[in-house]
């Protein structure tokens, strides 16, 4: 059971590139998430889905777009990568969006030049 | 949305109890306290939740005042591999979820 895998591990893009970050869980979870973390300012979150076909916007969901099609994948999509989206960005899912534990994945760490 | 004010660091030595306390004045009737812990180059991971009272698990205790305006995490007789960042999260997950900067704890011999 792998849980919640993200691809790729770590990405060096140039600005103004197309990205998509991958997320899939094996664990049936309805809800899903995706977060930024940068040095000094914890975990952000950009956006959420509480079940497949719904997406939400988080507090900086700003040049990111995410689809959930189904229950399992949550790609999170940068339209036109600037530098500022530097970051380590964290997908996650919980199996309720009503006070379940969340389960994190490994990281994407991505770098714009 | 529920704001938490955390400290943002702490230093402990081994073996002793270390009580990290966030605020969380405006918590809303059906939110969950949970709390997370994370080391570097991984994600955060759940360690705890209550709603009231007191949680204890075989990791931490949480206590939870009957006005639920905040509430603490208790990590029992720590060890070097305590040493993370810990986040208090006040609301319901799915809906704008606020991890905030954490406390970083660190532990030493």
């Amino acid at each position: 059971i792998a849980g919640i895998t993200q691809a790729p591990t770590s990405q060096i893009l140039a600005a103004g590139r197309r990205m998509t970050l991958r997320c899939t869980q094996d664990m049936r979870h309805n809800a899903m998430y995706w977060y930024r973390q940068d040095l000094g300012l914890g975990l952000r979150l950009i956006h959420y889905s509480n079940t497949a076909g719904t997406t939400g916007k988080g507090e900086v969901p700003d040049g990111y777009s995410v689809s959930r099609a189904n229950t399992d994948d949550f790609p999170l999509t940068l339209a036109s990568a600037v530098p500022s989206q530097t970051s380590v960005y964290f997908c996650a899912s919980s199996d309720s969006p009503s006070g379940g534990q969340q389960f994190f994945g490994p990281g994407t760490r991505l770098t714009v030049l | 949305l529920a704001k938490t004010t955390q400290p943002i660091s702490m230093d402990s030595y081994e073996g002793q109890e270390v009580n990290i306390t966030c605020s969380h004045n405006n918590i809303a009737t059906n939110d969950y306290i949970t709390w997370y812990q994370q080391f570097p180059s991984q994600g955060p991971r759940f360690i705890i939740q209550g709603y009231k009272t007191k949680v204890t698990n075989e990791v931490a205790s949480l206590f939870i005042p009957a006005d639920r305006k905040s509430s603490t995490l208790s990590l029992p007789r720590v060890s070097l591999s305590d040493t993370a960042v810990y986040y208090c999260l006040v609301g319901l997950s799915g809906y704008a979820l606020n991890f905030g900067k954490g406390t970083s704890l660190l532990v030493t011999p």
